[in-house]
C-alpha cells in the first residue's frame, strides 16, 4: 500500500531552468509534508517543509506548493543548478498518534545538464 | 556541532549471524528513529524510540529485529540471524521532538547479506 507516491522515477532539465518534481498521497490524516535530497552513499537531508494549513512555501531557490483537495504536492527549483542532480524524495507525517513516523515516496532522480 | 553519526559505514555478513548497527544522535536530540531502504525504493519506517523507551516499532519486523536506546550510548539497532532480503540501507534519524521538527539523517550503513 504505496501511501505517498512520486510517480516519475526520474527528471532532465537543463540549467538555468525550472525542476518540478511531485508527489501525491492518498492519506488523509497526513498533515506535515517534507522533502529531502540525497546523494549516492549519503544520508537524506531536509530542503523544506509545509505544514497542512499553508497552500505555499518558499525557501531560496526551492518552493513547495501544496494541493489539498488533490492530495498532490509539487517542490520547484528554480533556477535549477547541476549541484541540485540527486534523488528527491517526497515524505508525510500524519502526526498524532504516528509520532513523526515519516512516509516516503520511492524518489525522483533529478539530474541537471549544463 | 557534529552530525547523526552512523557506524559502521559498511557491514557484510553471511546468514545466520548477527548484524548490529549503531546510531548517535546530534547533541541535544532525543527522538531516534531508523529507517530501511530497499534496492530501487524508498526509505520505510521500522521504529521510533525516545532515550530508553521504544515509542514505535510498527515498522519493525516481529522476529529477529531488535532496537534500543539506552540512557547512555548510541541507539543500537539488532538483526539476529541475518537473511539475504536484509541486505539494504539502514538509516537513522533524530530530532528534538516529534511534532513539526525536522528529523536529520545519518549517512547510513549499507548491510550485504552473502
Amino acid at each position: 500500500d504505496q501511501q505517498v507516491k512520486q510517480n516519475s522515477p526520474s527528471l532532465s532539465v537543463q540549467e538555468g531552468r525550472i525542476s518540478i518534481l511531485n508527489c501525491d498521497y492518498t492519506n488523509s490524516m497526513f498533515d506535515y509534508f517534507l522533502w529531502y535530497k540525497k546523494y549516492p552513499a549519503e544520508g537524506p537531508t531536509f530542503l523544506i517543509s509545509i505544514s497542512s494549513i499553508k497552500d505555499k512555501n518558499e525557501d531560496g531557490r526551492f518552493t513547495v506548493f501544496l494541493n489539498k483537495s488533490a492530495k498532490h504536492l509539487s517542490l520547484h527549483i528554480v533556477p535549477s543548478q547541476p549541484g541540485d542532480s540527486a534523488v528527491y524524495f517526497c515524505a508525510a507525517d500524519a502526526g498524532g498518534t504516528s509520532y513523526g513516523k515519516l512516509t516516503f515516496g520511492q524518489g525522483t532522480i533529478l539530474t541537471v545538464h549544463p | 556541532n557534529a552530525g547523526v553519526m552512523q557506524n559502521p559505514r559498511h557491514l557484510v555478513r553471511r546468514r545466520g549471524q548477527e548484524a548490529r548497527l549503531r546510531c548517535s544522535p546530534m547533541k541535544g536530540h532525543s527522538h531516534v528513529y531508523w529507517y530501511r531502504q530497499l534496492p530501487e525504493e524508498g526509505l520505510k519506517f521500522m521504529v521510533y524510540l525516545q532515550k530508553e523507551n521504544i515509542i514505535d516499532e510498527s515498522g519493525m519486523p516481529k522476529e529477529r529485529f531488535s532496537a534500543e536506546f539506552p540512557k547512555e550510548g548510541p541507539s543500537i539497532l539488532r538483526i539476529q540471524q541475518v537473511v539475504r532480503g536484509d541486505s539494504a540501507a539502514y538509516f537513522c534519524a533524530s530530532s528534538p521532538s516529534t511534532r513539526g521538527d525536522t528529523q536529520y539523517f545519518g549517512p547510513g550503513t549499507r548491510l550485504t547479506v552473502l
